[in-house]
């Protein structure tokens, strides 16, 4: 079974500081893929990035990068210098080789100016 | 490019009766997905279509049950309500390769009273 744990429910910051959303996940399958989304308050889910099983290259765009680990199972986010419109709940997904996707439950971050 | 599209936004229904969710992918897409969002249960995966065809299931009852078009549209049926299956309904689509990223819509929110 799937499995995907985002341990930090809420987080709050004060605008420019740097955030990291921790997530880690369980499979047995060899190839599977991962997602973060960010989740505004118009219910929207927002693609951000997918990373395969097989690519545990770091990537960088703009403000945000993330950090894949297979060892660990972890596939973590940061965003750097946040910003109050970075207030958002995000999760965490899981894909299979279908389009089955596996959702952690989520870490709500706030931004203070 | 337009987005994935949910009908309607807001729904108010009376426990027991039954009830019909759209969603129009993006053009192009082929494969829809259904996810169901409560705040006790989070993201929980219902089912997709491809090419009219239910290629995948969540654990859900019977009661929730959907179909794909040939334009690829696709609509999701709860029958029965129960007051637990109040929560935000999430489509998503995907282009025709499997597993690259899920575009979703804004959601339908169904309130069981």
């Amino acid at each position: 079974a799937q499995k995907v744990t985002q341990a930090q429910t809420e987080i709050s910051v004060v605008e420019k500081e740097d955030v990291t959303l921790d997530c880690v996940y369980e499979t047995r399958d060899t190839t599977y893929y991962l997602f973060w989304y960010k989740q505004p308050p118009s219910g929207e889910l927002v693609f951000l990035i997918r990373r395969n099983s097989f690519d545990e290259q770091n990537e960088i765009s703009g403000r945000y990068s993330w950090n894949f680990q297979k060892s660990t199972s972890s596939f973590n986010f940061t965003i750097t210098a946040s910003q109050v419109v970075d207030s958002a709940v995000y999760f965490c997904a899981l894909g299979d080789a279908g389009n089955m996707l596996t959702f952690g439950g989520g870490t709500r971050l706030m931004v203070k100016p | 490019k337009a987005g994935v599209t949910q009908t309607p936004r807001y729904l108010i229904k009376t426990r027991g009766q039954q009830v019909t969710l759209s969603c129009s992918p993006i053009s192009g897409h082929r494969s829809v997905s259904w996810y169901q969002q409560t705040p006790g249960q989070g993201l929980q995966f219902l089912f997709e279509y491809f090419s009219e065809t239910q290629r995948n299931k969540g654990n859900f009852p019977g009661r929730f049950s959907g179909r794909q078009f040939s334009n690829s549209r696709s609509e999701m049926n709860v029958s029965t309500l129960e007051l637990g299956d109040s929560a935000l309904y999430l489509c998503a689509s995907s282009p025709p390769a499997v597993n690259t990223e899920a575009f979703f819509g804004q959601g339908t929110r169904l309130t069981v009273v």
